[in-house]
């Protein structure tokens, strides 16, 4: 049973903010938000990851509620490269992968 | 990143029989994990691996079984082949340690193909 929920696809323009929503309205306390992309069929690779408070690093930035039952990726200056499959997960030890949102950044 | 690797990047075979598709690490990391992916889906578990002692069924794991022959090689192998254990491959590691944190290296995954 998929533990969150995200939009099928996305466009976003090249050099704009693109926001990737997800619900995950299950989660528990003690499990974590990840988030992962896939580019064509290579393996997924890991951008960021949170508990409770809002995350970032040279990649992203992830935003999480307050009430932990949804969170955002922020790719803050898209770029064509930045064309994948994103896949918010969230568990405790093992990954369990949904569909994710096909992000695609035009130019 | 050659951390994770496997081999064969691409097998085609036939219906029946057996193959192994195996998976190296040197990144030194204690968990070990399979996945396949399906056309237009996302990955989902087979078997992992929290140890060389340790072997635990995924999600998927019929049809499939699992050796672990030393902390750096995890492998993957399908007894009898069929048709709709085409699919790709991944392999991952991750660290052991904290449990709620759970960053795994993906490698370059499989493409197995069942005629």
């Amino acid at each position: 049973d998929a533990k969150t929920t995200q939009p099928p696809s996305m466009d976003c323009a090249e050099g704009r903010a693109a926001n990737l929503p997800c619900n995950h309205s299950t989660i528990s306390g003690n499990e974590y938000v990840y988030w992962y992309r896939q580019i064509h069929s290579q393996g997924p690779q890991y951008i960021i990851h949170g508990l409770k408070n809002n995350e970032t690093n040279e990649m992203a930035s992830l935003i999480i509620t307050e009430d932990r039952k949804s969170s955002t990726l922020i790719l803050p200056h898209a770029t064509l490269r930045d064309t994948a499959v994103y896949y918010c997960i969230v568990d405790d030890y093992k990954l369990s992968f949904g569909a994710g949102t096909t992000v695609t950044v035009r130019a | 990143d050659a951390d994770v690797t496997q081999t064969p990047r691409n097998r085609i075979t036939k219906t029946g029989k057996r193959i192994m598709l195996e998976c190296s690490q040197t990144k030194g990391h204690d968990r070990m994990y399979w996945y396949r992916q399906d056309p237009g889906l996302g990955l989902r578990l087979i078997y992992y691996s929290f140890d060389v002692k340790d072997i635990n069924k995924g999600e998927i794991s019929d049809g499939y079984s699992v050796s672990r022959q030393a902390q750096a090689k995890f492998s993957l192998s399908l007894e009898s082949a069929i048709p709709n254990q085409t699919a790709l491959y991944f392999c991952a590691t991750s660290e052991s340690g904290q449990i709620s944190y759970n960053e795994q290296f993906f490698g370059p995954g499989t493409r197995l193909t069942v005629l």
